[in-house]
């Protein structure tokens, strides 16, 4: 499986500020994605990131609020933006592999948004 | 577009007995079917997946069955563990978009 890094793991954050998620790959990837999970949740997806185009979003969520970079096969970020209560969850960023088409996620970063 | 259900929402099982878990769907284009296990603070793994080419694939105590026609498919867990306690998901892949649409997870209790 893919090694996938991401940080932080956890932060807490106050009202109105902004928080960049970092993952890192240890190998290139076409697709890498953006997902949210709040407790007790399924997973649901924010965007696909696009390596050197604007990144593609899911029904409910923006760029303004979660603006992503994909700046080559093996990085990307995404920003949570005017942070508030509701924004606390896991984020977690997912890569594919492109040969099998398996998804595998890094360990989350938790956010609290006090 | 796709839709996927999975029952039941927990389960409760005696150590050492089997469990199941099914999903169903509703694209019949749909070819990729995979299971993930996320312990509790941990990100989800992938633990068993599944080709529409394929009915059934076993890897020791799990086992994952398809049936395309009915489309649905099932997780079965044999000789069940402590350890095998955690949410369980299916997923789906669209073939349109290359996305997974996620099932909405069982909690899996293994009583000792």
């Amino acid at each position: 499986s893919a090694v996938i890094s991401q940080k932080p793991s956890r932060d807490i954050c106050q009202r109105g500020t902004s928080l960049t998620i970092q993952c890192q790959v240890d190998s290139q990837v076409t697709m890498m994605f953006w997902y949210r999970q709040q407790p007790g949740q399924s997973l649901t997806l924010i965007a696909t990131a696009n390596q050197g185009s604007e990144a593609t979003y899911e029904s409910g969520f923006v760029i303004d609020k979660f603006p992503i970079s994909r700046p080559n096969l093996t990085f990307s970020t995404l920003t949570v933006s005017n942070m508030s209560p509701e924004d606390s969850s896991i984020y977690l960023c997912s890569v594919k592999r492109d040969l099998t088409g398996e998804l595998f996620f890094g360990e989350g970063s938790r956010l609290t948004v006090l | 577009g796709e839709n996927v259900e999975q029952h039941p929402s927990t389960l409760s099982v005696q150590e050492g007995d089997s469990a199941v878990i099914k999903c169903t769907y509703s694209d019949s284009a749909s070819n990729y079917f995979p299971w993930y296990k996320q312990e509790l603070g941990k990100r989800p793994q992938l633990i068993i997946d599944i080709r529409s080419n394929v009915g059934e694939k076993k890897d020791q105590r799990i086992a994952v069955t398809l049936n395309k026609t009915a489309k649905h498919f099932s997780l079965h867990i044999t000789e069940t563990q402590p350890e095998d306690s955690a949410v369980y998901f299916c997923a789906v892949l669209m073939d349109s978009n290359y996305q997974l649409i996620w099932g909405a997870g069982t909690k899996l209790i293994i009583k000792p």
